[in-house]
């Protein structure tokens, strides 16, 4: 059981609007640590899709954005496209786990 | 090009061990903090093991301590995990990543990821 709670799988059709929630508490994204987010392609490395919150590395479209409020955080992807379909992480820091990082435990996006 | 890459996985019976190799390339190897993270087949991530820039600060998640070594040879650019007493449930793939962006920071590089398999 992940200390980052995300929904196991979302969907949307190509052209649509959808976000995937990440929720934790005060131990981690409630304490004001940033949250981080990662895309994983089957078969591939994880790569780093939004960092701080809302910020995106260069390349990363800007149909891609990232908010947080209280203890939980969003990554919203509009205008789906079918490469978007892969699987997405939420991370931040814990300060009550030794070592710290946690991870949610991933959200599978299915574009119809 | 900034890159990691990983090597030293393979198949280890119960008990054994195996030393993992991160070989950096394209930054300055020294300044950052380096990880592990790993996934298991079908599974999400799991955050392993983390070394500060200055090599001084070390930490392990709970599920590896005290079997688990992290350790980095800034004159190799170089990040190593030697892993003893292998469970099945170490079964994963193993990633080398970066923070680039502070201790508190994303993981903003990824190697390819090695595999490591535990099994009889």
């Amino acid at each position: 059981q992940s200390v980052l709670t995300q929904p196991p799988s979302v969907s949307g059709a190509l052209g649509q609007r959808v976000t995937i929630s990440c929720t934790g508490s005060s131990s981690n994204i409630g304490a004001g640590y940033d949250v981080h987010w990662y895309h994983q392609l089957p078969g591939t490395a994880p790569k780093l899709l939004i960092y701080g919150d809302s910020n995106r590395p260069s390349g990363v479209p800007d149909r891609f954005s990232g908010s947080k409020s209280g203890t939980s955080a969003s990554l919203a992807i509009s205008g789906l496209q079918a490469e978007d379909e892969a699987d997405y992480y939420c991370q931040s820091y814990d300060n009550n786990l030794s070592g710290n990082w946690v991870f949610g435990g991933g959200t599978k996006l299915i574009v119809l | 090009e900034v890159q990691l890459v990983e090597s030293g996985g393979g198949l280890v019976k119960p008990g054994g061990s195996l030393r993992l190799s991160c070989a950096a390339s394209g930054f300055t190897f020294s300044s950052y903090t380096m990880n592990w993270v790993r996934q298991a087949p079908g599974k999400g991530l799991e955050w392993v093991s983390s070394m500060s820039s200055s090599r001084s600060y070390i930490y392990y998640a709970d599920s590896v301590k005290g079997r688990f070594t992290i350790s980095g040879d800034n004159a190799k650019n170089s990040l190593y995990l030697q892993m003893n007493s292998l469970r099945a449930e170490d079964t994963a793939v193993y990633y080398c990543t970066t923070q680039r962006g502070g201790d508190l920071g994303a993981f903003d590089i990824w190697g390819q990821g090695t595999m490591v398999t535990v099994s009889s």
